[in-house]
């Protein structure tokens, strides 16, 4: 079956500018997640979804930053205003029940944001 | 705070040789831990999930394993192989959802 798909793969944006990237998880997977992962660096965890539900929003480095997913399948992440410090690779992921935390999370290919 | 070390940071071996690359972490209350594999450019791939309740994981040449109480994982690469050159991360989830990654090793297997 398809994985998780993301798009763009590529963004180049000016600073200032506003992006929006997208993740389609894998079809009927209740958890979401994004995570940044800077040139060199592991990734990072952002935000987590259950559903619709935005559960934890701890990562998100600044206001700048909102992610959605509002029927619980695909999801958004927005920023705003980009700054040459957001250019990194977006990582989206998803796992197939929420509340466990044995669940293993699958990952898509990632958006690469470079902001000039 | 849950903090993840990988040791080394990169690694260079003749094809044909058996390795190992090291992951621990400072909070042993953890889920699980998985270990991923990414090629340049491109995602992560899923190589091995060990629950926190097993020793060790095997598929083909890997084998992964888990000491909870020390905080310690190694990835174990058998007969290593031109192909498997790649940057391996481990990442453990704790009490919340998220997975706390180390910052990998590039591992480069010379023919």
């Amino acid at each position: 079956g398809a994985g998780v798909s993301q798009s763009p793969r590529y963004k180049v944006a000016k600073r200032g500018q506003d992006v929006a990237l997208r993740c389609d998880p894998i079809s009927g997977h209740v958890s979401l997640f994004w995570y940044q992962q800077a040139l060199g660096q592991g990734p990072e965890f952002l935000t987590y979804f259950q559903n619709e539900a935005q559960l934890d929003k701890s990562g998100l480095p600044s206001d700048r930053f909102f992610a959605e997913r509002p029927e619980g399948s695909v999801s958004t992440l927005k920023i705003q205003r980009t700054q040459q410090e957001d250019s990194a690779v977006y990582l989206c992921a998803s796992s197939p029940r929420g509340g466990s935390s044995y669940n293993e999370q699958f990952f898509g290919p990632g958006t690469r944001l470079t902001v000039l | 705070k849950q903090e993840v070390t990988q040791i080394p940071a990169a690694l260079s071996v003749p094809e044909g040789e058996n390795l190992v690359l090291n992951c621990s972490f400072t909070d042993s209350a953890i889920y699980n831990l998985q270990w991923f594999r990414q090629d340049p450019g491109k995602g992560l791939t899923s190589l091995l999930l060990i629950q926190s309740s097993q020793r060790e994981q095997t598929s083909g040449r890997l084998n992964a394993s888990l000491d909870k109480s020390s905080g310690r994982s190694t990835l174990y690469i058998a007969a290593s192989q031109p192909g498997d050159s790649a940057t391996y991360l481990c990442a453990v989830k704790g009490g919340a959802q998220k997975l706390v990654f180390g910052q990998g090793t590039r591992l480069t297997i010379n023919p």
